[in-house]
């Protein structure tokens, strides 16, 4: 199994710009989350999916979108870059919530919006 | 609503001396506790866990952390620290019935030789 897997690993965009960051996971988890991470700040939650056409929204969403079509993808959409943006993404899966199960997580996605 | 706080956004230790790095949760209901090792430029990796049954944890690379209810926290120590043992370390809480994690802010160790 190649886990949680995640692309591209370094991006650079111009404000105003758009991209997708890619999140595959291939261990049929149901559960599958979006983190950033800032410096001394932690990993906040933008967008989760508890399956195949279900999403909502976590603690950070404004500037993104989200969609799960399969159960393998959940893709993370930036419609128009800000500086604000720019951080370390982390995709992350889990086979079920709410009880105790491990979140596997990618190794990241490094954004920087100029 | 849960929180979690990890006093110390760095800590520094001697290669041999003991590993403490320390967190506390709020949370209405018992929950489930984490700890997470981050090494440089990689994703998180679990390194233990706390569901139910016994409160001193075992987790990878000689790490364990004990739950304390009374004092809400879950300190993760190692008796030995190795250079390899330098990352950050997050703790984070899942209350039962939530899907959602809730870190800390993570602390940073260094060891020194």
């Amino acid at each position: 199994n190649a886990g949680v897997t995640q692309t591209p690993k370094f991006r650079i965009l111009k404000i105003g710009q758009s991209m997708t960051l890619q999140c595959a996971q291939d261990m049929n988890h149901n559960y599958m989350y979006w983190y950033r991470q800032d410096p001394g700040m932690g990993l906040k939650l933008i967008y989760y999916s508890v399956g195949a056409g279900i999403t909502d929204k976590g603690e950070v969403p404004n500037g993104y979108n989200v969609s799960r079509s399969t159960t393998e993808d959940f893709p993370l959409r930036l419609e128009l870059a800000a500086p604000s943006q720019t951080s370390v993404y982390f995709c992350a899966s889990t086979p079920l919530a709410g009880g105790p199960d491990t979140q596997y997580f990618g190794p990241g996605t490094r954004l920087t919006v100029l | 609503a849960q929180s979690v706080t990890q006093l110390g956004s760095h800590v520094s230790v001697s290669e041999g001396a003991l590993v403490l790095l320390r967190c506390n949760y709020s949370s209405s209901v018992p929950p489930y506790l984490f700890w997470y090792v981050q090494y440089p430029n990689q994703g998180l990796q679990l390194l233990l866990k706390y569901t139910t049954g016994a409160t001193l944890v075992k987790g990878i690379n000689g790490f364990e952390a004990e739950f304390k209810k009374s004092e809400t926290s879950f300190h993760l120590t190692k008796p030995s620290a190795h250079m390899s043992d330098a990352a950050e370390y997050f703790c984070a809480v899942r209350k039962g019935g939530s899907e959602k994690l809730v870190f800390g802010k993570g602390t940073k160790l260094t060891v020194n030789p």
